[in-house]
């Protein structure tokens, strides 16, 4: 079975510029994750979608964060502009269904800002 | 906010001793679930323990889950050096509508 795959692998980019990260999460998890991880914490939630409708954006900064899963598949995080403070690993994991289930999770997106 | 937290925040061991990790959260959880993330293999799923357990068994893991003092531990027995890395607990709060809020890890180090 395949993983949830990520890219890019890594990203540096100047402050102010935009980049956008792309998930493909395993084939049939209804439930798609991107958390962010900035060095030395645990992952934190910044968008939960079930199929492709958002469950919980709660902890994403919307104006500049945005994210989209098409046809409750693949989706896209994009930051825009970006700040130093958005340096960190972006992480995306799928699921069958959501807390109930454990999470599988890419290699993630390590993201410099400069 | 985070609502879990992990105590030790580092621990180093022996090969072949056992390691011991802790975690406290603050409010009624739907069950609690522990990760592992080294630099090989990215974050992977250990072990999910309901609300209604109190312990679990996985290989050489050994989790217990005490509700009552809003408390899990991750016993390891018999570390090996792949067992190298950090470990979060993460928790389904009740009112979070089963998303979940990782503590900030135990980082372990076994030795040769």
């Amino acid at each position: 079975e395949a993983g949830v795959a990520q890219s890019p692998r890594y990203k540096i980019i100047e402050k102010r510029q935009s980049v956008a990260f792309w998930c493909n999460p395993i084939s049939g998890h209804a439930t798609l994750y991107w958390y962010q991880q900035i060095l030395g914490q645990g992952p934190k939630l910044l968008i939960q979608f079930q199929n492709n409708g958002v469950v919980d954006d709660s902890q994403l900064p919307k104006d500049r964060f945005s994210a989209e899963r098409l046809k409750g598949v693949d989706s896209t995080l994009k930051i825009q502009p970006a700040k130093l403070e958005d340096s960190a690993v972006y992480l995306c994991a799928s699921s069958p269904g959501g807390g109930w289930y454990e999470q599988y999770f890419g290699p993630g997106t390590r993201l410099t800002v400069t | 906010s985070q609502q879990g937290e992990e105590d030790p925040q580092a621990l180093s061991i022996q090969e072949g001793e056992n390691a011991t990790m802790n975690c406290s959260y603050k409010t009624s959880i739907n069950n609690l679930q522990w990760y592992r993330q080294n630099s090989g293999r990215g974050l992977v799923h250990l072990i999910l323990i309901r609300s209604n357990e109190r312990e679990k068994h996985s290989g050489r893991l050994r989790v217990t889950l005490d509700t009552s003092k809003k408390s899990s531990s991750l016993l390891i027995t018999a570390s090996r050096a792949a067992d190298t890395a950090s470990y979060f607990c993460a928790t389904d709060e009740v009112i979070s509508d089963y998303k979940l809020s990782f503590g900030a890890g135990t980082t372990v180090t076994v030795r040769a």
